[in-house]
């Protein structure tokens, strides 16, 4: 067990819908990334906060949106879902953003499969 | 931007070594790490090197080679377990203001399966 916790950790829905997955992350990490992963394919990166704020963005669409919360906690938002947002949605987090000083661990949660149908 | 290649695929036998080569080009350099990754489960960590050399943690060891952008996973004493995904991910070097660096990107994985 990582520590991250993600939910749901399955989710199917239809086409043009809307999701909010949602992560929490190990306790005093202040980082939290997200991660894409459809099938067969490698990690792609979305976005990482970083104490509530956006540090680095990644190829995330227009329909996607992120936030990190006071509390740390962090949720992703899908709308006008496509078939091809069907994917493994992954959570990372970490103490604070990687230095070449801190040389932290990046943690990874188990995931929420989404399946639009 | 940042860019990774890692072979798509390496087979080998239970008991041998196999080296897993990483080559990336990066515009800021913050690190290089190793994940594995079995089929539908998250990645785990398994090394992290952001000065050159080798970085040995039991059966697994990692090099990294700054100046050439080039790194490796050595694992050893293979075991079947071992058949899964492993990932290499570059972290750029944050600029503060600029949201397009920063980024802890991930090549798209090296598929090893372990014959016995």
């Amino acid at each position: 067990d990582s520590g991250v916790t993600q939910t749901p950790k399955h989710l199917i829905t239809a086409t043009g819908q809307r999701v909010t997955l949602r992560c929490s992350p190990r306790s005093g990490d202040l980082s939290v990334y997200w991660y894409q992963q459809s099938l067969d394919q490698g990690l792609q990166f979305l976005i990482q906060y970083y104490n509530g704020e956006e540090r680095a963005k990644g190829n995330i669409l227009e329909r996607f949106s992120a936030q990190q919360f006071p509390d740390l906690h962090s949720e992703l938002n899908l709308s006008s879902l496509e078939l091809g947002d069907s994917a493994l949605y992954f959570c990372a987090s970490s103490p604070r953003p990687t230095s070449i000083l801190s040389g932290n661990t990046i943690y990874f949660g188990e995931g929420s499969w989404l399946t639009v149908v | 931007g940042q860019n990774i290649d890692q072979p798509t695929e390496m087979t080998a036998t239970e008991g041998a070594i196999v080296q897993i080569n990483c080559t990336y080009q990066t515009s800021g350099f913050n690190g290089l790490f190793w994940y594995q990754q079995h089929a539908g489960e998250a990645p785990t960590f398994l090394s992290y090197n952001v000065l050159d050399g080798l970085e040995e943690k039991g059966r697994f060891s990692s090099f990294l080679s700054r100046s050439k952008g080039y790194s490796y996973l050595l694992l050893k004493e293979l075991q079947m377990k071992d058949s899964a995904s492993y990932l290499c991910a570059v972290h750029g070097y944050y600029v503060r203001g600029s949201s397009n660096t920063g980024k802890l990107i991930f090549g798209q994985g090296t598929t090893l399966q372990v014959k016995p």
